[in-house]
């Protein structure tokens, strides 16, 4: 089954503990990209990544880290978590000739 | 002001009845996308419109590119289409979201 996975699914940490939320596609996908959801804000994009070893910022990077080291996995990397980073993370992928993008399952992160 | 403006931030319905929910947007794009949110969480694409209209069982997409607004509408609402709809274009490298609208579909 086509699908994007994200792992873990829900995670209560705290402050300064490093973390990483785990994306995978297997659906050959050369684009990938992460989003946080947050009240009143909507969807914001973190980090995308056309392909394997190409990253770049969205629109809130500050506390983020990714890599793309293979095709299918975009790890998303919290070294010193923040209780601002509280929030719903997606993962998505797309092929880059469309423009369709699927969505992971999401990610429900508290950080006391 | 945000560049994807949609209306009404909330709408409650009773089943049956026709709706409409609308986005509006700033700026020229190459596509529109329309996504539903379940109470799950989880996203899922519905529509991708560049232009003219689409539909999808009771579910209907129009864009007006000249007008730089989109609407989805549903025929025949079902408590089961409560979620909410997001639209959002394609920027760049990135989609550019509204606020989302909260649909609840009452029996």
């Amino acid at each position: 089954e086509a699908q994007v996975t994200q792992n873990p699914r829900y995670l209560i940490t705290v402050t300064g503990k490093k973390l990483t939320v785990t994306c995978s596609q297997n659906m050959n996908h050369e684009y990938m990209s992460w989003y946080r959801q947050d009240p009143g804000l909507g969807l914001r994009q973190i980090y995308y990544s056309m392909n394997v070893e190409v990253t770049d910022k969205g629109d809130v990077p500050e506390g983020y880290k990714v890599s793309r080291k293979e095709k299918r996995n975009f790890p998303l990397i919290l070294e010193s978590p923040s209780p601002n980073q509280t929030s719903l993370y997606f993962c998505a992928s797309r092929l880059l000739s469309q423009y369709t993008q699927y969505f992971g399952p999401g990610t429900r992160l508290t950080v006391l | 002001k945000n560049e994807v403006e949609q209306s009404p931030q909330n709408l409650t319905a009773q089943e049956g009845e026709f709706i409409t929910i609308n986005c509006s947007y700033s700026v020229g794009i190459s596509a529109l996308h329309w996504l539903q949110q379940h109470p799950g969480g989880g996203i899922v694409s519905l529509f991708m419109l560049s232009s003219g209209k689409k539909k999808h069982g009771r579910l209907i997409a129009t864009i007006n590119i000249q007008e730089k607004h989109s609407s989805l509408h549903i025929t025949a609402s079902h408590p089961r289409d409560s979620a909410v709809y997001i639209c959002a274009f394609q920027g760049a490298q990135k989609l550019v979201f509204g606020q989302g609208t909260r649909l609840t579909i009452n029996p």
